[in-house]
Parts: C-alpha cells; sequence; structure tokens
C-alpha cells in the first residue's frame, strides 16, 4: 500500500483541464514543500514535470503546474492534449523514510 | 547533456544471481544520489534504494533492505543493482535515476527488464 493516495484514474477531453490529486499525511506533504510530479507513457521512463510542489523543469510545458494544501497536493494540466495519456505519479519526502515516497499512480486517458 | 544508459534485458532462472547497471555521463558523478525504483508488471513505481556515489553511503527500503545489494564503482561512473538468488517475483523493470534539486528525481535511465522463470 503506498503512503501517498492518488485516484486509479482521471479522464479529460482535448483542451479541457484536469487536476490530480496526492493525498498524504503531516508527515510527508503536509511538513515539506518537497513534492514531485512524474509522467509515465506507456512503455518509457517516468519524467519529472514538478518539483518542489510548484516547480518546472526546463522543457516541461506551462500547462502543467502544480499546487497544495494541507496533506494535499494537486497536479493540473491545462489544455489537455493527446500527447498527455500517461500515468502520473506524485512523491514526496517524508520524515519516516530516508528517502521519498510515491503515490500509486493516476492513469490519465484523454477522450 | 546528462544521460543514464542501463544494461540489457536478463532472463535468468530462480535461485541465479544478477548484476544490473547504470553508467552516468555529462555531468560529476560523485555528487549526485542515484536511486533504484522498481515496477513489477502493470503496477506503480518502487522505491528500493538510493547510494551517493562519493562515499558509497547506501539507504535501503525496508522491503528491500537484504534482498538486494546497491553498490558503485566510481572509476567508471557506474552504479549497480545486484540479486544474489532471484526470485520469479523480482521478474520486473527496474530503473535508476538521479538525484535533482533538494528531492526530485530529473535523470532516469530507459530502464532494464529481468524476468525470472524456470
Amino acid at each position: 500500500q503506498s503512503a501517498l493516495t492518488q485516484p486509479p484514474s482521471v479522464s479529460g477531453s482535448p483542451g479541457q483541464s484536469v487536476t490530480i490529486s496526492c493525498t498524504g499525511t503531516r508527515s510527508d506533504v503536509g511538513s515539506y514543500n518537497r513534492v514531485s510530479w512524474y509522467q509515465q507513457p506507456p512503455g518509457t521512463a517516468p519524467k519529472l514535470m514538478i518539483y518542489e510542489v510548484s516547480n518546472r523543469p526546463s522543457g516541461v510545458p506551462d500547462r502543467f503546474s502544480g499546487s497544495k494544501s494541507g496533506n494535499t497536493a494537486s497536479l493540473t494540466i491545462s489544455g489537455l492534449q493527446a500527447e498527455d495519456e500517461a500515468d502520473y505519479y506524485c512523491s514526496s519526502y517524508t520524515s519516516s523514510s530516508t528517502f521519498e515516497a510515491f503515490g500509486g499512480g493516476t492513469k490519465l486517458t484523454v477522450l | 547533456e546528462v544521460q543514464l544508459v542501463q544494461s540489457g534485458a536478463e532472463v535468468k532462472k530462480p535461485g541465479e544471481s544478477l548484476k544490473i547497471s547504470c553508467k552516468g555521463s555529462g555531468y560529476s558523478f560523485t555528487n549526485y544520489w542515484i536511486g533504484w525504483v522498481r515496477q513489477m508488471p502493470g503496477k506503480g513505481l518502487e522505491w528500493m534504494g538510493i547510494i551517493y556515489p562519493s562515499d558509497s553511503d547506501t539507504r535501503y527500503s525496508p522491503s528491500f533492505q537484504g534482498q538486494v545489494t546497491i553498490s558503485v564503482d566510481k572509476s567508471i561512473s557506474t552504479a549497480y543493482l545486484q540479486w544474489s538468488s532471484l526470485k520469479a517475483s523480482d521478474t520486473a523493470i527496474y530503473y535508476c535515476a538521479r538525484r535533482f534539486g533538494s528531492s526530485a528525481w530529473g535523470y532516469w535511465g530507459q530502464g532494464t527488464l529481468v524476468t525470472v522463470s524456470s
């Protein structure tokens, strides 16, 4: 069982916005701004999309944004495109371990 | 350009040993943590452990402590993940990744598929 809880699936039509949640506890998401998000299209390695809650690495479109409120972090994808269809994983530093924990992953389907 | 290049796919029998590799290039290998992640067929990502190449400080997830060994050879900028006795349940894709910032993993290898079957 993952330390961080994500919805198993979300969907949206091209051009719409979707938000993926990542719920943790005061031991991880709630106490540290060390949340990141990863995109994994089928058959490929994960790719970092957001780090430290809301920062985008170079090359990641500004359609991807991150935020946090209390024990829940969120990834929002605006202007959905077919190429956004992938699995998305959140990750957070946790005081109960020596390194990060992953969420269970969310499958994004672009209708 | 930062790159992590992993060794190729392996097919092994239960009980056999295995060591897979992850070669870093395009950056100072000793200055960044390297981590190993397991992805079982159709499942999510799981951290196995991380290593700091400069001093080989290694930390394991409780689920993998005693099950695998993580090591590095600084002279050839390569990290390793090894098993002494594989099980069928070790069948998975294994990724290595390099630290980015304080808590993210910004560079990933292409993955190594390990299949354990009698």
